[in-house]
């Protein structure tokens, strides 16, 4: 079936320095991608999106690149700071056919762990 | 974005009993709702889709009759565990979607 993968598991990183983390992604009908942080024992946090039409998108001190050719997407984090350690999910949409909202399918996460 | 909250955040209960966890979009009226379930270290699962006014819908695997969904409003959605058992220990998460998703903050069961 379509799958949405990561290719690491765990992440680490000294403060200061720039984070990238990947995420592959299986199926071509996919149009809209979301990244996600998650702090132990809480909800998922949106972080940013993109939609397919586009293949880079920046927020504050975050890029998400998208490569439809190799289906891969990446989160870049700059700077990276101890408030940053989490989870970090890749999630794309599966459009629903009835009724409103979008199913997402989740990557299996990356533990990002920022080192002082 | 859209605030979710989630009642109990916690709760413990005994196998056999059945536990209710609900589901609330603050300030966005919600005709869809998602359930999520999250075994430690792991991806989240979607369970089903809780649509307002009507039936949810289940994924495949996730029993319909042991997760009861009722979305009667727009602004709520409750799930609940049946005949919970040890191995439904998990942690259960609501998202509701405009434009984007937003996630309630979990609940974590304790089936013991």
């Amino acid at each position: 079936g379509e799958s949405v993968g990561l290719h690491l598991p765990t992440l680490s990183v000294q403060e200061g320095d720039n984070s990238i983390i990947n995420c592959a992604y299986s199926n071509s009908a996919s149009d809209y991608f979301i990244w996600y942080k998650q702090e132990s024992g809480k909800g998922p946090q949106f972080i940013i999106d993109i939609r397919s039409n586009m293949d880079k998108r920046q927020g504050q001190r975050v890029t998400v690149l998208l490569n439809k050719t190799v289906k891969h997407l990446s989160l870049q984090i700059a700077a990276t700071q101890p408030g940053d350690s989490a989870v970090y999910f890749c999630a794309e949409t599966v459009r629903m056919l009835t009724g409103g909202g979008n199913k997402l399918t989740f990557g299996t996460g990356t533990q990002l762990k920022v080192e002082l | 974005g859209a605030v979710v909250s989630q009642h109990p955040s916690r709760v413990i209960c005994k196998s056999g009993t059945s536990v209710k966890i609900e589901c609330r979009s603050l300030d966005f009226q919600a005709t869809t709702m998602f359930w999520y379930r999250q075994f430690p270290k792991k991806s989240l699962m979607l369970m089903a889709t809780s649509n307002e006014g009507s039936k949810a819908t289940y994924e495949q695997g996730v029993e319909k009759d042991k997760f009861l969904i009722n979305h009667a409003s727009l602004t709520l959605s409750t799930l609940t565990v049946t005949s919970a058992h040890p191995e439904d220990s998990s942690f259960y998460i609501c998202s509701v979607t405009g434009v984007e998703q937003f996630f309630g903050p979990g609940t974590r069961l304790t089936v013991l």
